[in-house]
């Protein structure tokens, strides 16, 4: 069975600066894809990043990149020069490649931007 | 982008009777969807998986007689609450597959009284 983890319940950062959020997974799969998401007040979930296993380079989003470490199945996100928007939810999941397979999500990490 | 359409975002019933909730998939065809439910401050939990034309999938512990889905179209899903009860006052939320991505709904918070 797939499972995600995500050790911080909160974290905070002031604007600006740069904040990362860890995530590990467990999987005995090979290809497979992560994702971040962002879980705003409003509570629509909104894709942050997507990352393919396959892939050895990071995958990068404007001030979002992540950094996944395949060996050790790691897969943190950092946030550079963050801003008050960037305040919510934000949760780590993963899925298997090909076929109808679900989205699993770690428990989150409630992030908050100060001024 | 891609959009799914879920609705009511919010609707409040009495205790012993069912609720549906509709997410729709507005600008591709979704033959797969999936339900969550999430408890406040908590993540999304998984409660199962609908495929265009077959029964659903549940997930371990999730009660497919209280909680009825139906994939009739490429276009919609339905979970039904049948006999709600308060303790299945909760949020939740469908997700469409598209490819290798997911899209959500934006959600319905069912409350019962």
């Amino acid at each position: 069975a797939q499972t995600v983890t995500q050790s911080q319940p909160e974290m905070s950062v002031q604007e600006a600066e740069t904040v990362t959020l860890s995530c590990t997974y467990d999987t005995s799969e090979s290809n497979y894809y992560l994702f971040w998401y962002k879980q705003p007040p409003s509570r629509q979930m909104i894709l942050v990043i997507r990352q393919e296993a396959y892939k050895q380079q990071n995958a990068t989003e404007n001030r979002f990149s992540v950094n996944f470490q395949k060996a050790a199945k790691s897969f943190s996100l950092k946030i550079s020069d963050s801003q008050l928007g960037d305040t919510a939810m934000y949760f780590c999941a993963f899925s298997i490649s090909g076929g109808y397979n679900k989205l699993i999500f770690g428990a989150g990490t409630r992030l908050a931007v100060h001024p | 982008g891609a959009v799914v359409s879920q609705h009511p975002s919010r609707v409040i019933c009495k205790s012993g009777t069912s609720v549906k909730i509709e997410c729709r998939s507005l600008d591709f065809q979704a033959t797969t969807m999936f339900w969550y439910r999430q408890f406040p401050k908590q993540s999304l939990m998984l409660m199962a998986t609908s495929n265009e034309g077959s029964k659903a999938t549940y997930e371990q512990g999730v009660e497919k007689d209280k909680f009825l889905i139906n994939h009739a179209s490429l276009t919609l899903s339905t979970l039904t609450v049948t006999s709600a009860h308060p303790e299945d006052s909760s949020f939740y939320i469908c997700s469409a597959l598209q490819g290798e991505g997911y899209t959500f709904g934006s959600g319905t918070r069912l409350t019962v009284v």
